[in-house]
């Protein structure tokens, strides 16, 4: 199946700081891509769809300009997270789609732990 | 709206014990059905999938089948192994791109 590739997979930082995850599709082209967060022993919660070339859209309680996601090309994504809290610490995932309707693949994940 | 719900767990079986995971949805057209799992630190992966009723996904002794009368695609396997401890997510995805998944069932199998 298509790969995708989610860097970095474990980061620690500081309090204030930010941290930038890449999620690449190294053998499709992915018109949207999808961030979700995940909380230990709990589903997927959707925060934003990302569509190459324009604005994300943001869930319904995720705060955007807290969560920058940028969309820049058909194989990358990035998302932001500035001025991290220790409450962001959490397991984020993206993952990607080549058209509507198809499946969806994973990144495999990055574990943020904020200090 | 479109929705997943999903058998609660943790489950925990015996090796070579017969695993059901149920897993009904609520949708508003046809979608296509999903099971993904995800091994411990790790993202989710492709199990199996259905496009169509009456279809049955199948993958590594896993399968499902796409029931549009009782709306459910339940996960079973024959005779579960210690490597399949897992998470593991019913999803459906409609129309757009999005993705529905259930809360997850969290599957032990013990030797």
């Amino acid at each position: 199946g298509a790969v995708v590739s989610q860097h970095p997979s474990r980061v620690i930082c500081k309090s204030g700081t930010s941290v930038k995850i890449e999620c690449r599709s190294l053998d499709f082209q992915a018109t949207t891509m999808f961030w979700y967060r995940q909380f230990p022993k709990q589903s997927l919660m959707l925060m934003a769809t990302s569509n190459e070339g324009s604005k994300a859209t943001y869930e319904q309680g995720v705060e955007k300009d807290k969560f920058l996601i940028n969309h820049a090309s058909l194989t990358l994504s990035t998302l932001t997270v500035t001025s991290a809290h220790p409450e962001d610490s959490s397991f984020y995932i993206c993952s990607a789609q080549a058209g509507s309707g198809t499946e969806a693949f994973f990144g495999q994940g990055t574990r943020l732990t904020v200090v | 709206g479109d929705s997943v719900t999903q058998m609660e767990g943790p489950v925990t079986l015996s090796e070579e014990a017969f695993l059901t995971i149920n897993c009904t949805y609520t949708a508003t057209g046809y979608p296509s059905l999903f099971w993904y799992v995800q091994y411990p630190g790790e993202g989710l992966q492709l199990l199996l999938k259905a496009t169509k009723a009456d279809d049955k996904g199948s993958n590594k002794g896993f399968e499902a089948t796409y029931r549009k009368e009782t709306t459910s695609f339940h996960l079973e396997k024959g005779s579960v192994q210690v490597s399949d401890s897992a998470v593991y997510f019913c999803a459906l995805v409609w129309g757009g791109n999005q993705f529905y998944f259930g809360t997850g069932t969290s599957l032990t199998v013990i030797p």
